[in-house]
């Protein structure tokens, strides 16, 4: 597609319950990212792919945090036994590759989360 | 730990007038972003600077990386009031692997 494309919008779920957040990339884009924004905050990273691996996980938060990407292009987050503290706007960026001088990330329009 | 520091975070100042934003950060690197977010929307790209001494300019807005100082600088011009957003710095570490933000600096242009 033209742009980095991400599932769903909005994502309402109660506490506990387990959440998948899907992002679609620019095509051609080999590195692809996991952002985490809440209000009034700038993005935090939580994950990198460069193709099919997790070339850097270490702004996970904690184990109920997961991400894929198995054939190298659509990525999915998964978030098991939601909490509260994990609402907010996740955001998928990717951009050409994850080497030097590669250029700015582009963004998706983000998945707004709220657990009940 | 790269970190990365905007001033001021809140800005609002009246249409026509100019004034600069700062984004300092705290290790080496060359390659410095500009993000522009509108509320409830994603981040649009605005600068890309990629060596020490780059200066990009579009519209009213110029930003500029230092990185001796480990300093960019997003310059406003004759503000208008389409250029409320929040604008956001990000830095590259010298891996390359991921983009570091700054909290973001929430600009009001008043008529």
């Amino acid at each position: 597609g033209a742009g980095v494309s991400q599932t769903p919008s909005n994502k309402v779920t109660e506490k506990g319950k387990y959440v998948e957040l899907r992002c679609d990339p620019i095509s051609g884009h080999t590195a692809l990212y996991w952002y985490r924004q809440s209000l009034g905050q700038g993005p935090e990273f939580l994950i990198y792919f460069q193709g099919t691996g997790a070339a850097d996980d270490s702004g996970l938060p904690n184990d109920r945090f997961f991400a894929v990407r198995p054939e190298g292009s659509v990525s999915t987050l998964k978030i098991q036994r939601t909490e509260r503290g994990d609402s907010a706007v996740y955001l998928c960026a990717s951009r050409i590759s994850g080497g030097p001088n590669t250029g700015e990330l582009f963004f998706g329009e983000g998945s707004r989360l709220t657990v009940l | 730990e790269l970190k990365v520091e905007q001033n001021p975070l809140f800005l609002s100042m009246q249409e026509g007038k100019n004034y600069t934003i700062y984004c300092n950060y705290s290790t080496t690197s060359d390659r410095l972003y500009w993000y522009r977010q509108d509320p409830g929307k994603s981040l649009e790209s605005l600068f890309v600077l990629l060596s020490n001494g780059a200066v990009k300019q579009e519209g009213r807005l110029m930003a500029s990386l230092d990185t001796k100082a480990r300093l960019s600088t997003l310059h406003i011009t004759a503000a208008v009031h389409d250029l409320s957003a929040t604008y956001f710095c990000a830095v590259d570490a010298t891996s390359g692997s991921r983009l570091t933000f700054g909290e973001g600096t929430q600009l009001t242009v008043n008529p």
